[in-house]
């Protein structure tokens, strides 16, 4: 069974730092694109992050230089190293397996569950 | 970066109702464009991509169009689990962006 399993959200202050996991089963992770996508409290949803297989990753200009994501193709797990955080950051995340529709990649198929990131004094 | 806009915000429906959503973008993004339909508590589910193409085990009471820059997805009998938000989304170059939702209630 395809699933995907997020940790590691919580509450932080800001300037802190978060990692989140994705735990993957049922694919191998690096075998094309993953990916983090957002949804803010009473907001819509934000892409933030993609790697694909050849290591090359994008990130939302809202967190560029701060958010960090990678995978360890060993434990097949996806990461999003958030370091910097605002209070603007505060959303739900989730991790979610990109798809193809014939070469052209960019929509997701299968979602995690999501881990709650929020940060505050 | 393109804009996707929807409209309405909100569409207040019936059971067994025809519901019309839209989704502008605001420079052509090809049929590059996905339809998503996200419930409180739960994870978005893939509905639509390719701006017409159902994703597996979606029913076909949903349906996609494209003219231009203005995409429609399109609930033809509205079911009860389909009281939702829809969020289009675009894919054409990055960064891929959403627009705002559209929540479907009745």
């Amino acid at each position: 069974e395809v699933q995907l399993v997020e940790s590691g959200g919580g509450l932080v202050q800001p300037g802190g730092s978060l990692r989140l996991s994705c735990a993957v089963s049922g694919f191998i992770v690096g075998s094309d694109y993953m990916n983090w996508v957002r949804l803010a409290p009473g907001k819509g949803l934000e892409w933030v992050s993609l790697i694909y297989s050849d290591d090359s990753t994008y990130y939302a200009d809202s967190v560029k230089g701060r958010f960090t994501i990678s995978r360890d193709n060993s434990k097949n797990t996806l990461y999003l190293q958030m370091n910097s955080l605002r209070a603007e950051d505060t959303a739900v995340y989730y991790c979610a397996r990109g798809q193809r529709d014939g070469g052209k990649t960019g929509f997701v198929d299968i979602w995690g569950q999501g881990t709650m990131v929020t940060v505050s004094s | 970066e393109i804009v996707v806009t929807q409209s309405p915000a909100t569409l207040s429906v019936s059971p067994g109702d025809r519901a019309t959503l839209s989704c502008r973008a605001s420079q052509s993004v090809s049929s590059n464009l996905a339809w998503y339909q996200q419930k409180p508590g739960q994870a978005p589910r893939l509905l639509m991509y390719g701006a017409y193409t159902r994703a597996t085990g979606i029913p076909a009471r949903f349906s996609g169009s494209v003219s231009g820059t203005e995409f429609t997805l399109t609930i033809s009998s509205l079911q009860s689990e389909d009281f939702a938000v829809y969020y289009c989304q675009h894919y054409n170059n990055w960064p891929w962006t959403f627009g705002q939702g559209t929540k479907v209630e009745i």
